[in-house]
């Protein structure tokens, strides 16, 4: 079964508007973190924002916001004021369980973002 | 954020040859690092993980024979295409965990290319 859900192959918005990327994971950890990676056309991957499981606040980084609606399962990334350079592949990815010695990364299918002006 | 290093950034090989793609953290240390592959359009898809001083974990499918991996040191991680074939070629990228969510920081990545 698919863990993580990326069910926008691809976006567009205009400069300085807000845009949603949709994710939705499936889990039955109680313990979990969810993370959102961009990737420009040169291919290295930057991570963007985190959310654990048990954060009460949604996760905020510069323009980058995490909707975080556990009960939905779900974990969309909101970029305000788009700019130019955010045009990118963006990935959700989703890490299960406590221990980090022996997490992994689980990736959505990408999000391809075009922000025109 | 931490760096993360691969070399080379591309490489073009004939049918039948061995590339090797070295993967470093540049100002910390990693005891796990993480190999993934990503075809054109496609996901990361997480090959094995790199355990300092003992044997890769080696996801389903995975062939370890010819993905063979050498975690050597605390900064150094290095993935071997045995007897490369055109269908292994793709986006290779490499990451390591640091950080306040330890989350991984991903290496440039490596475009291999098999003739």
């Amino acid at each position: 079964a698919q863990k993580i859900t990326q069910t926008q192959p691809g976006m567009f918005v205009q400069e300085k508007e807000a845009v949603t990327l949709d994710c939705t994971y499936d889990t039955s950890d109680q313990s979990y973190g969810l993370f959102w990676y961009k990737q420009p056309s040169s291919g290295e991957m930057i991570f963007l924002i985190y959310q654990g499981s048990y954060d009460e606040q949604n996760a905020t980084e510069g323009r980058y916001s995490l909707n975080f609606q556990k009960a939905r399962k779900s974990a969309n990334l909101v970029i305000s004021a788009s700019q130019l350079g955010d045009s990118a592949m963006y990935f959700c990815a989703m890490r299960e369980g406590r221990s980090y010695n022996t997490d992994k990364l689980i990736f959505g299918t990408g999000t391809r973002l075009q922000v025109f002006p | 954020g931490a760096v993360v290093s691969q070399h080379p950034s591309r490489v073009i090989c004939k049918s039948g040859t061995s590339v090797k793609i070295e993967c470093r953290s540049l100002d910390f240390q990693a005891t796990t690092m993480f190999w993934y592959r990503q075809f054109p359009k496609k996901s990361l898809m997480l090959m094995a993980t790199s355990n300092e001083g003992s044997k890769a974990t080696y996801e389903q499918g995975v062939e370890k024979d010819k993905f063979l991996i050498n975690h050597a040191s605390l900064t150094l991680s290095t993935l071997t295409v045995t007897s490369a074939h055109p269908e292994d070629s793709s986006f290779y990228i490499c990451s390591a965990r640091a950080g306040e969510y330890n989350e991984q920081f991903f290496g440039p990545g490596t475009r291999l290319t098999v003739l």
